[in-house]
C-alpha cells in the first residue's frame, strides 16, 4: 500500500497570504490528523477529521482550518499568515477501526512552510 | 489539559549499550502510548505502541513499559546500533479525544561506534 502523501513538500509565502496544504491518507484509512512541528514547540496537534467531520481540535487560532473529502483526503488552510506559522506541517492517517478511538497513526513526509 | 514530559533531552550511548527514555503523563485517562522515531529530514515513524491494559510490550530490540499508577512509560532499546541514532518522541492520547496525540519534547539519541 502506498503511504501517506502530502503536497506540496515545500512552500514559501509572505505575511498576510493564505495557504492550502493537502494530505492523501493510506487507502482505507478514514481518519486524518494534522500536526505542526517547530523546533521551539515540538509536535502540536491541530485537528482531526473523520468521515468528513472535525472530530477533535487543538489550541490553535481560527486562522487554521481544515476539511476532509468523501475519499478521506484532507486539506488544511492557514489564512493571514504570520512569521510564527513557519513550520513543518505533518498529517497522519489511521484506520479508525470501530470501537477503537485511538488508533495507530502513520505520518506523511510533511509540508515545510516558510513565511517571509 | 494533557501534558507529557520526556527525559532526557539528549542521550549518548556506546554502540551495543542499552538506551532508556522516560515519559510522564498528567491525565490518568490516557490510554494509548505510541513511540515515534524521526530521522533528520524524515517523517516520524511508529516504532512501538502500548495500550493501558498492558504493562509491557516487546519487539526485538525495542520494549516499552507502562506504569499506570505512577503515570509514566519508558522506551528501552537494547544492543544499540548507529542506525538507532535519531530523535525519539513519546506521545499519549485520551480515549474521549480520539486520535489526538500529545507529544513529549523529544530525545536526541546518539549511538557512538
Amino acid at each position: 500500500k502506498a503511504g501517506v502523501t502530502q503536497t506540496p513538500r515545500y512552500l514559501i509565502k509572505t505575511r498576510g497570504q493564505q495557504v492550502t496544504l493537502s494530505c492523501s491518507p493510506i487507502s482505507g484509512h478514514r481518519s486524518v490528523s494534522w500536526y505542526q512541528q517547530t523546533p521551539g514547540q515540538g509536535l502540536q496537534f491541530l485537528f482531526e477529521y473523520f468521515s468528513e467531520t472535525q472530530r477533535n481540535k487543538g489550541n490553535f487560532p481560527g486562522r487554521f482550518s481544515g476539511r476532509q473529502f468523501s475519499n478521506s483526503r484532507s486539506e488544511m488552510n492557514v489564512s493571514t499568515l504570520e512569521l510564527g506559522d513557519s513550520a513543518l506541517y505533518l498529517c497522519a492517517s489511521s484506520l479508525a477501526r470501530q470501537g477503537r478511538t485511538a488508533d495507530t497513526q502513520y505520518f506523511g513526509p510533511g509540508t515545510r512552510l516558510t513565511v517571509l | 489539559g494533557e501534558n507529557v514530559e520526556q527525559h532526557p533531552s539528549t542521550l549518548s550511548v556506546q554502540e551495543g549499550d542499552s538506551a532508556v527514555i522516560k515519559c510522564t503523563y498528567s491525565d490518568s485517562a490516557s490510554n494509548y502510548f505510541p513511540w515515534y522515531k524521526q530521522e533528520l529530514g524524515k517523517r516520524p515513524q511508529l516504532i512501538i505502541d502500548i495500550r493501558s491494559n498492558v504493562g509491557e510490550k516487546k519487539d526485538q530490540r525495542i520494549a516499552v513499559t507502562l506504569n499506570k499508577t505512577a503515570k509514566h512509560f519508558s522506551l528501552h532499546i537494547t544492543e544499540t546500533q548507529p542506525e538507532d541514532s535519531a530523535v525519539y518522541f513519546c506521545a499519549a492520547s485520551i480515549e474521549k479525544y480520539g486520535n489526538k496525540l500529545v507529544f513529549g519534547a523529544g530525545t536526541i539519541l546518539r549511538v557512538k561506534s
